[in-house]
C-alpha cells in the first residue's frame, strides 16, 4: 500500500513565523503535489513537483515555496504565515505518465495561523 | 478555475438507502477518479476508471466512465454510518499533464 505520511496533524503559529510541512511518500513516486483545502472551495493546487529539485507553481501559489531534495520528500515553505493560511493542508503522490491519475493523499496538516 | 461540476453538493439520507451523485464537465477527461475524505483525515481513492463507458465495483460502490468522457457517477448501495464524509471525483483533463481537477465534493450524512 502507498504510504504518505506528513510531518504534524496539528500546527499553530503565529502571524509571521516561517513554517515548514514535510511530506513522506514511500512509494518511490515520481510526482508529489501540495493542497490546501478551505470549506466550500474544495482541494486548489498550490505546487508540485514531478522530479528533484523540479517544481511547478499550481493555482495558488502566492505566499508559499516548496523544496524537493529527496525523490520521498517535498517539503511546503510559508516564509511568512498569515492568518489567511490558515488551512487544512495536504500533500498527495503519484506514478509518473499518462494515463495514470490517481494520486494518493497524506493525511493531512490542519494550521491555524493566529 | 474550476471545471468540475459536481451534485449534489450535500444529501441527507437514511440508513439503508441508495446514494447517488455525478460529476460533470464541458471538457472531455482520460481518467476519472472517486475520492472519499472522512473528517479530519486526507482523500482515500476508492475507484479509478480509465476507458469510456467503463463501469467499475468495489463492495457497495459502483462508478462509471460516462461514454461521452465528460461525466461520471458513482453510486452507494444499502448505505451504512461509516459512508458518512465528502466524496470527491477527480479528473486527468490533459493527458501527461500529471495534474487532476477536483470536483467540489459532495457531503453525505446519515441518519441512522
Amino acid at each position: 500500500d502507498v504510504k504518505v505520511t506528513q510531518s504534524s496533524r496539528y500546527l499553530v503559529k503565529r502571524t509571521g513565523e516561517k513554517v515548514f510541512l514535510e511530506c513522506v511518500q514511500d512509494m518511490d513516486h515520481e510526482n508529489m503535489f501540495w493542497y490546501r483545502q478551505d470549506p466550500g472551495l474544495g482541494l486548489r493546487l498550490i505546487y508540485f513537483s514531478y522530479d528533484v529539485k523540479m517544481k511547478e507553481k499550481g493555482d495558488i501559489p502566492e505566499g508559499y515555496s516548496v523544496s524537493r531534495e529527496k525523490k520521498e520528500r517535498f517539503s511546503l515553505i510559508l516564509e511568512s504565515a498569515s492568518t489567511n493560511q490558515t488551512s487544512m493542508y495536504l500533500c498527495a503522490s503519484s506514478l509518473f505518465g499518462t494515463g495514470i491519475g490517481e494520486q494518493y493523499f497524506g493525511p493531512g496538516t490542519r494550521l491555524t495561523v493566529t | 478555475g474550476q471545471q468540475l461540476n459536481q451534485s449534489p453538493q450535500s444529501m441527507f439520507i437514511q440508513e439503508g438507502e441508495d446514494v447517488s451523485m455525478n460529476c460533470t464537465s464541458s471538457s472531455i477527461f482520460n481518467t476519472w477518479l472517486w475520492y472519499k475524505q472522512d473528517p479530519g483525515e486526507g482523500p482515500v481513492l476508492l475507484i479509478a476508471l480509465y476507458k469510456a463507458g467503463e463501469l467499475t465495483s468495489n463492495g457497495r460502490l459502483t462508478a462509471q466512465f460516462g461514454i461521452t468522457r465528460k461525466d461520471s457517477f458513482l453510486n452507494i448501495s444499502a448505505s451504512i454510518p461509516s459512508d458518512v464524509g465528502i466524496y470527491f471525483c477527480a479528473g486527468d483533463l490533459i493527458q501527461g499533464a500529471q495534474k487532476l481537477v477536483f470536483g467540489q465534493g459532495t457531503r453525505l450524512t446519515i441518519n441512522p
